[in-house]
């Protein structure tokens, strides 16, 4: 149990397109997604909090207004890359809980922009 | 705030060595731990997890305590195998003032087994 899907796995899109990651929990209700960004050979850094139903909050330095986060159902969040730019490439991870401490993580999100 | 440091790899060991990751933490409250590790290309998996002082989380082989007199939760296995190489992440589990738990992770350490 406890299966976290994402998708796509890996996506290739041109500057200033926008992009779309969808993270699904397949056997549970995810009261709490998060989603994070993670650079080559470093940790991963938490971008947003999101609880169903309502707005996500934002981790310090990480713009809402580029990466909006929509948390639609207990078992779908999805995080849209606006106007997406080269510095934007990189691997996004969703994780999703049920209220308490463990997170369960997707299996990840490989960005490419051009 | 909470912090997690690691030691920092790359460590590279012979298949059936001994392995030793140290993690020690920062947190104010009273946080649950993990040891998570990553394939090349895939997310996280848990590996163990600690709840409270003195538990041992324990799974595959891999095994560690959580000393909070020593603030540390450091990864261990008897004999690693190839099939281990990856990169670990010892991370802490804390609410956030509200009602989320977030997880403070350590930076990584890539592990490499040669047969």
């Amino acid at each position: 149990g406890a299966v976290v899907s994402q998708h796509p796995s890996r996506v290739i899109c041109k500057s200033g397109t926008s992009v779309k990651i969808e993270c699904r929990s397949l056997d549970f209700q995810a009261t709490t997604m998060f989603w994070y960004r993670q650079f080559p050979k470093q940790s991963l850094m938490l971008m947003a909090t999101s609880n169903e139903g309502s707005k996500a909050t934002y981790e310090q330095g990480v713009e809402k207004d580029k990466f909006l986060i929509n948390h639609a159902s207990l078992t779908l969040s999805t995080l849209t890359v606006t106007s997406a730019h080269p510095e934007d490439s990189s691997f996004y991870i969703c994780s999703a809980s049920r209220g308490r401490d463990e997170q369960f993580f997707g299996p990840g999100t490989r960005l490419t922009v051009l | 705030g909470n912090s997690v440091t690691q030691m920092e790899g790359p460590v590279t060991l012979s298949e059936e060595a001994f392995l030793t990751i140290n993690c020690t933490y920062t947190a104010t409250g009273y946080p649950s731990l993990f040891w998570y590790v990553q394939y090349p290309g895939e997310g996280l998996q848990l590996l163990l997890k600690a709840t409270k002082a003195d538990d041992k989380g324990s799974n595959k082989g891999f095994e560690a305590t959580y000393r909070k007199e020593t603030t540390s939760f450091h990864l261990e296995k008897g004999s690693v195998q190839v099939s281990d190489s990856a990169v670990y992440f010892c991370a802490l589990s804390d609410q956030d003032g509200g009602s989320n738990y977030k997880l403070t992770f350590g930076k990584g350490t890539l592990l490499t087994v040669n047969p």
